[in-house]
């Protein structure tokens, strides 16, 4: 079956470590997003990419860092800048992120990244 | 600018009873609107969507929603709770923009309880 596979579900990060979470998509969408996750907060987009070589900053993307080497893969790098990486990290993807806003977004299952 | 307002954070029925998730929701253009159900330590699951055309619309597992333009409203219900409907529920509205990127907002989350 087609879907997102994050990787991995738990993760800590000791100070001044980069870490990188792992997303990989297999439903040949064009379009991938990144979110964060916090209680009560609803998602915060990160990064987003629309095509492979190609990616834009979200609304909070201050610590983080992405690449988009392939259509199927869209790691993100919580970097030691960000001072507050605790969280729950979505990936997702849609088949087309252009005018079309009809498309609905497909998730993963998330990782939830803590500071040790 | 879009967005979106879930009025309830918390909402508990008894099994069997019915369900009402409120969304109220502001938008420039015509926007498409979502509905998802996230299970604890789970990525987002798509339970519906109203893209222009039924004003209601049925999902999975016995979920509708109705998009009242006048009210700028988008109610998910569903007629009798089961126990696996527990979870949190997130309204997402969707519009294209000139920058040819999709635009999408998710609101802050209605956690759903059901009482035995």
């Amino acid at each position: 079956d087609g879907g997102i596979t994050q990787s991995p579900k738990y993760l800590f990060r000791k100070e001044g470590q980069n870490v990188t979470l792992s997303c990989e998509q297999n439903l040949n969408h064009d379009a991938m997003y990144w979110y964060r996750q916090d209680p009560g907060q609803g998602l915060r987009l990160i990064y987003y990419s629309q095509i492979v070589n190609d990616f834009q900053k979200g609304d909070i993307a201050e610590g983080y860092s992405v690449s988009r080497e392939k259509k199927e893969s869209f790691p993100l790098t919580v970097t030691s800048a960000q001072k507050n990486p605790t969280a729950f990290y979505l990936c997702a993807s849609s088949i087309e992120s252009g005018t079309y806003s009809n498309q609905p977004q497909h998730f993963g299952d998330g990782t939830r990244l803590s500071i040790l | 600018a879009q967005s979106v307002t879930q009025l309830d954070s918390h909402v508990s029925v008894s099994e069997g009873t019915p369900v009402l998730l409120r969304c109220n929701y502001s938008s420039s253009y015509s926007p498409s609107l979502f509905w998802y159900v996230q299970h604890p330590n789970k990525g987002l699951q798509l339970l519906l969507k109203y893209t222009s055309a039924a004003t209601l619309v049925k999902g999975i597992n016995g979920f509708e929603a109705e998009f009242k333009k006048s009210e700028t409203s988008f109610h998910l219900t569903k007629p009798s709770a089961h126990m696996s409907d527990a979870a949190e529920y997130f309204c997402v509205v969707s519009e294209g923009n000139s920058g040819g990127y999709q635009k999408v907002t998710f609101g802050t989350g209605t956690k759903l309880q059901v009482i035995p």
